[in-house]
């Protein structure tokens, strides 16, 4: 079957570094996207990996490595508004949306 | 300008009703989407749709049916609801691309918080 592994909820500090894990077992892949949401919003685009590597956008870098069916999001300069759920969703062979159930982030002061 | 947009936001409603929720989308993209979101937070999407063709969810059930007027309109209908569709359902679109399915960014609307009572 198709499925996401992301862990549930992670808590980190203000200012500091951390990186939420994704692990997908998909039917074919087609590239693996991040989202931001919000409690009681909507997801918002964050990065899109298709190729191994890390794409680096402002505070935000996302990881791919196809071999391993593993990617990371990796977030710096932790600011109180990052507090937010990140979802992972890999684009299967028929191009569908597999999702993860996603990573509750807590920023504390 | 919103680019996704969806009405009502909260709708709360009897087991049994038919009800519709609204998706309009300004981008002037060619694919657009509709998922639920349950309480564990997983997104499931339901159905995507150009103006060429509807892919709908297998597990979906057919109480479930979107309705296209024209290229930026995907309403969902709800016949018969039931306990188990209340959810947060969202509305995506985004640029057709090589497949009828897009791996272009979705932009999704607010979402609108659904309660069968």
């Amino acid at each position: 079957g198709q499925n996401i592994d992301q862990p549930t909820e992670m808590t980190a500090t203000e200012g500091a570094i951390v990186q939420i894990n994704c692990t997908y077992q998909t039917s074919g892949f087609n590239g693996l996207f991040w989202y931001q949401q919000h409690a009681g919003e909507a997801p918002t685009f964050l990065s899109y990996n298709v190729l191994d590597g890390l794409e680096e956008k402002g505070r935000f870098s996302s990881f791919l490595s196809r071999s391993k069916g593993y990617s990371y999001l990796l977030l710096k300069e932790l600011q109180m508004k990052d507090s937010a759920s990140y979802l992972c969703a890999a684009l299967d062979s028929n191009y569908q949306l597999i999702w993860g159930a996603g990573t509750k982030l807590i920023i504390k002061p | 300008d919103t680019a996704v947009s969806q009405t009502p936001k909260y709708l709360v409603t009897q087991m049994g009703n038919d009800k519709s929720i609204k998706c309009e989308q300004n981008l002037g993209h060619d694919t657009m989407y509709w998922y639920k979101q349950d309480s564990k937070k997983f997104l499931k999407i339901m159905f995507s749709y150009n103006n060429k063709e509807l892919i709908i969810n297998e597990t979906v059930p057919n109480r479930f049916s979107p309705k296209s007027p024209d290229k930026a309109h995907l309403n969902l209908h709800i016949n018969s609801l039931e306990l188990g569709d209340s959810a947060v359902y969202f509305c995506a679109s985004s640029p057709m691309g090589e497949t009828h399915i897009s791996t272009d960014t979705q932009y999704f609307g607010p979402g609108t918080r659904l309660t069968v009572l």
